[in-house]
């Protein structure tokens, strides 16, 4: 079985500040980790992937996330935090041949 | 490239009544998943299809059902609709398979079931 929790429904950070959406995952076997974004009246957009190669992944738009097994966590940081950032993110998890279990989501909000 | 296309992009029904929501993929990709997604449930797997046929399905009852057609052009239907079925569906294709492979979504289709 496979299962992703995102702590914190809800997360505000002030325009340039550190952006830290927390994700746990929880598998079998190997996983697959994505961050998805969703902005307001769109469909879910890829901002990275971890497919067991480099543990650092970097994505667009300056975001980065880290695979640390020891933690089973793989959460999504940015540097400095931009007004177009504000969104809804997705943590996601699946397995060679399964659909991606998401998370239940992480609103951020951007403070000018 | 055109991205995936979902029609239509709005949709109300009433309790009993069944819908269908079409999908047309990315040209190219082969395989189209749907997704429902609610403020409750979040978004959760309905079933995936690669090259006509079901290889995936998640926990919904049988009124949802599913086909793809030769152009991978994907349908879903609901029957008898619930108040519960209110959602955003959200349609992604890919390539090959799902599994390590980027998913493409679509802007979704918002039914509204009263």
């Amino acid at each position: 079985a496979q299962s992703v929790t995102q702590l914190g429904s809800h997360v505000s950070v002030s325009e340039g500040a550190l952006v830290l959406l927390r994700c746990n995952y929880s598998s079998s076997v190997p996983p697959y980790l994505f961050w998805y974004v969703q902005y307001p009246n769109q469909g879910l957009q890829l901002l990275l992937k971890y497919t067991s190669a480099a543990t650092l992944v970097k994505g667009i738009n300056g975001f980065e996330a880290e695979f640390k097994k020891s933690e089973t966590s793989f959460h999504l940081t940015k540097p400095s935090a931009h007004m177009s950032d504000a969104a809804e993110y997705f943590c996601a998890v699946t397995t060679r041949g399964r659909a991606l279990t998401f998370g239940s989501g992480t609103r951020l909000q951007v403070q000018p | 490239k055109a991205g995936v296309t979902q029609t239509p992009r709005y949709l109300i029904k009433t309790r009993g009544q069944q819908v269908t929501l079409s999908c047309s993929p990315i040209s190219g990709h082969r395989s189209v998943s749907w997704y429902q997604q609610t403020p409750g449930q979040g978004l959760q797997f309905l079933f995936e299809y690669f090259s006509e046929t079901q290889r995936n399905k998640g926990n919904f009852p049988g009124r949802f059902s599913g086909r793809q057609f030769s152009n991978s052009r994907s349908e879903m239907n609901v029957s008898t609709l619930e108040l519960g079925d209110s959602a955003l569906y959200l349609c992604a294709s890919s390539p090959e398979r799902t599994g390590n492979e980027k998913l493409f979504f679509g802007s979704g289709t918002q039914l509204s079931v009263l």
